[in-house]
């Protein structure tokens, strides 16, 4: 089963436009990691979020997190065509090493 | 260096069939784990290898499905007798630190696409 949601469940936007993709949770967490993945290059870690931050920024991605509403932000600022991918929220499983992940936002950025 | 490698990367099997798929995680990482993603769902946790020593296979979907890694370095997951509804990629992923530290990244392959007929 599946810890997280996220959503919209797919986006499209132009090129240049700043995409948002939300992501919902339901246990207590110690962080909170976003993915991507696409065809090309398999599934890769963008940005860890720590559940002591709010806010935390890599490059054109800013990550939000609201432990108190179970949910976190994920931001893409300017985006290309090459941030077309699906994008993917995980947390590590309670007591465990695994990560739960979310469904995933398919995100398409048109030229 | 190198990263997480699969393979095969494709595999199509008869219902019934074994099939093996091998990982090569990222040399020195000890941790190692396995995930089944179903087409437009994220990946699913399978089993977690610290080393050698196989410490969570609470995803494992049933018997038919074993992994091993007996050096800790290369891992190997089995299916036996094969059913459609194990089509799916498998993915492979390796991290560096050990049981007890919270927070850190993994590494993944680039999977293995398996279709069952």
């Amino acid at each position: 089963s599946q810890q997280g949601e996220e959503d919209p469940q797919a986006l499209s936007i132009q090129e240049g436009e700043n995409a948002t993709m939300n992501c919902s949770y339901k246990t207590s967490i110690n962080n909170l990691q976003w993915y991507r993945q696409n065809s090309g290059r398999g599934l890769v870690h963008l940005i860890l979020i720590r559940s002591n931050e709010r806010e935390k920024h890599s490059g054109r991605l800013r990550v939000t997190l609201d432990t108190s509403k179970k949910s976190s932000s994920l931001l893409i600022t300017a985006s290309r065509a090459a941030d077309t991918a699906s994008y993917f929220c995980a947390t590590p499983r309670a007591g465990r090493r695994a990560l739960t992940f979310g469904s995933g936002t398919r995100l398409q950025v048109q030229p | 260096g190198a990263g997480v490698s699969q393979s095969p990367r494709y595999k199509v099997a008869k219902r019934g069939q074994d099939v093996a798929l091998r990982c090569d995680p990222i040399s020195g990482h000890v941790s190692l784990f396995w995930y089944q993603q179903a087409l437009g769902q994220g990946p699913e946790f399978l089993t977690y290898f610290q080393n050698e020593a196989q410490l969570d296979k609470s995803g494992l979907p049933s018997d038919r499905f074993f992994a091993e890694r007996p050096e800790g370095s290369v891992s190997t997951l089995k299916i036996q007798r094969t059913q459609q509804e194990d089509s799916a990629v498998y993915l492979c992923a390796s991290s560096m630190k050990w049981v007890g530290e919270a927070q850190e990244t993994q590494y993944f392959g680039p999977g293995t696409r398996l279709l069952v007929l």
